[in-house]
């Protein structure tokens, strides 16, 4: 069936370096993808958004990037600092009605930022 | 502005239970989504309520039903408990604008249910 992926689970990086989290996805149809971020014991938080017309997104450090032809999604975080760290979800959206949203998620990158 | 919120935030219930979870959209916002969210998963979506009417639906079965309000408030029923039905479950609002989507989705803290 269709699903979102990550090819890896857990990522380490230092203070100030520069973060990348992939995703890939397999659903050609989709057409809108989001980036979530979620801390321990809160609700997911809107990262940065892209459509298929576009092939790069940027955002206040952040960087998304979409590659259709791999179906391959990826999250740059710049000068990665502790309060990045979290679970990183890529999502795309199967619509399958005007005005409508139903994310498929992914299972998540950790984020672990070291001091 | 308020954003999404969700009650209760956390809740313990027995096999066989029934639950009710509340949410409240974010100002503005007039459709309604839930999704589930297993321990060390990404969030899986349940149904979506957009003028007080369910108009997407996961791979949930039955036992989930859902209400939305005129305030398009929303809230999520589940039906005879199961050990596994124990999750984070997520209220996204969103504003349907003409024939395409505006703004993003925003997600509450969620009610984090325990079934014994």
């Amino acid at each position: 069936g269709e699903s979102v992926g990550l090819h890896l689970p857990t990522l380490s990086v230092q203070e100030g370096d520069n973060s990348i989290i992939n995703c890939a996805y397999s659903n050609s149809a989709s057409d809108y993808f989001i980036w979530y971020k979620q801390e321990s014991g809160k609700g997911p938080q809107f990262i940065i958004d892209i459509r298929s017309n576009m092939d790069k997104r940027q955002g206040q450090r952040v960087t998304v990037l979409l590659n259709k032809t791999v179906k391959h999604l990826s999250l740059q975080i710049a000068a990665t600092q502790p309060g990045d760290s979290a679970v990183y979800f890529c999502a795309e959206n199967s619509l399958s009605g005007a005005g409508s949203y139903q994310l498929t998620f992914g299972k998540g990158t950790k984020l672990s930022v070291i001091p | 502005d308020a954003g999404v919120t969700q009650s209760p935030t956390h809740l313990i219930k027995t096999r066989g239970q029934q639950v009710t979870l509340r949410c409240s959209p974010k100002s503005g916002h007039d459709t309604v989504s839930w999704y589930q969210q297993a321990l060390g998963q990404g969030p899986q979506f349940i149904f979506q309520y957009y003028e007080e009417e369910e108009r997407q639906r996961g791979n949930f079965p039955d036992r989930f039903s859902g209400h939305q309000f005129p305030n398009y408030s929303s809230e999520l029923n589940v039906n005879a408990l199961l050990l596994g039905d124990s999750a984070l479950y997520l209220c996204a609002s969103s504003l349907v604008s003409g024939s395409t989507n505006t703004g993003e989705l925003f997600f509450g803290e969620g009610s984090r249910l325990t079934v014994l």
